[in-house]
């Protein structure tokens, strides 16, 4: 089956820091979503970005599906950025998604 | 995000206990799913529901039991669990199979 991975596993920043985070897999996708799950257990929708570039205010994502990698930029990190990124593939027509390990992300203020 | 609830947010419950977890989505959607998220790991995906179908199961034991009565609601029946079922157990809707997955704040399972 599709294989996804995350990196970096962990990362600690300082406030108004910028950073990247990687998805990796390992088949062609016809869709994939970012999650930031927050400290209480709360899955939020960042992107749904099959390919190309979207940004949200200080979120931006882009997906080269050709080259099988999406990234999610954060820049001018806050304290509540703080959490567990998730990045998620479809495993078959069937709804069913294949989450990545994530990336733990801790921002100090 | 309100669009997905569950009920309730935290349980504790023994082996021997019969419980159910409930799920209601207000988006109109069309599929619904359960997943079970150990500590520090990904999610796995139990079950999936479609126009009140299961399409999906994922090899989840017998003790969970899932149930849909119509395209809003999702309930997970539990009984006879074991202490690695504690993880925290969150919903999701989306429109159909392949769209965008919405979830609820999840439900915090311990069992003793």
């Amino acid at each position: 089956g599709i294989q996804v991975e995350q990196s970096p596993p962990d990362l600690i920043l300082q406030e108004g820091a910028n950073s990247t985070l990687r998805c990796n897999f390992s088949d062609s996708v016809n869709n994939l979503q970012w999650f930031h799950q927050n400290p209480w257990g709360q899955l939020i929708n960042l992107f749904y970005i099959p390919s190309g570039t979207k940004q949200n205010g200080r979120l931006s994502a882009t997906t080269v599906a050709t080259e099988r990698y999406s990234l999610l930029y954060i820049s001018s990190s806050q304290t509540t950025d703080s959490g567990v990124y998730f990045c998620a593939v479809p495993y078959n027509q069937g709804g069913k998604l294949i989450f990545g390990q994530g990336t733990e992300l801790s921002v100090k203020p | 995000e309100t669009g997905v609830t569950q009920t309730p947010r935290h349980l504790v419950m023994g082996m021997t206990n019969k419980k159910s977890l409930k799920c209601e989505q207000h988006l109109g959607h069309n599929a619904m799913y359960w997943y079970k998220q150990s500590a520090k790991k990904p999610l796995e995906l139990m079950f999936v529901y479609s126009l009140e179908e299961r399409v999906e199961n994922n090899s989840v034991p017998s003790r969970f039991s899932p149930e849909c009565p119509n395209s809003s609601h999702l309930f997970l029946h539990l009984h006879t669990l074991q202490p690695e079922d504690s993880a925290l157990y969150l919903c999701a809707s989306s429109q159909d199979l392949r769209d965008t997955q919405y979830f609820g704040p999840g439900t915090r399972l311990t069992v003793l």
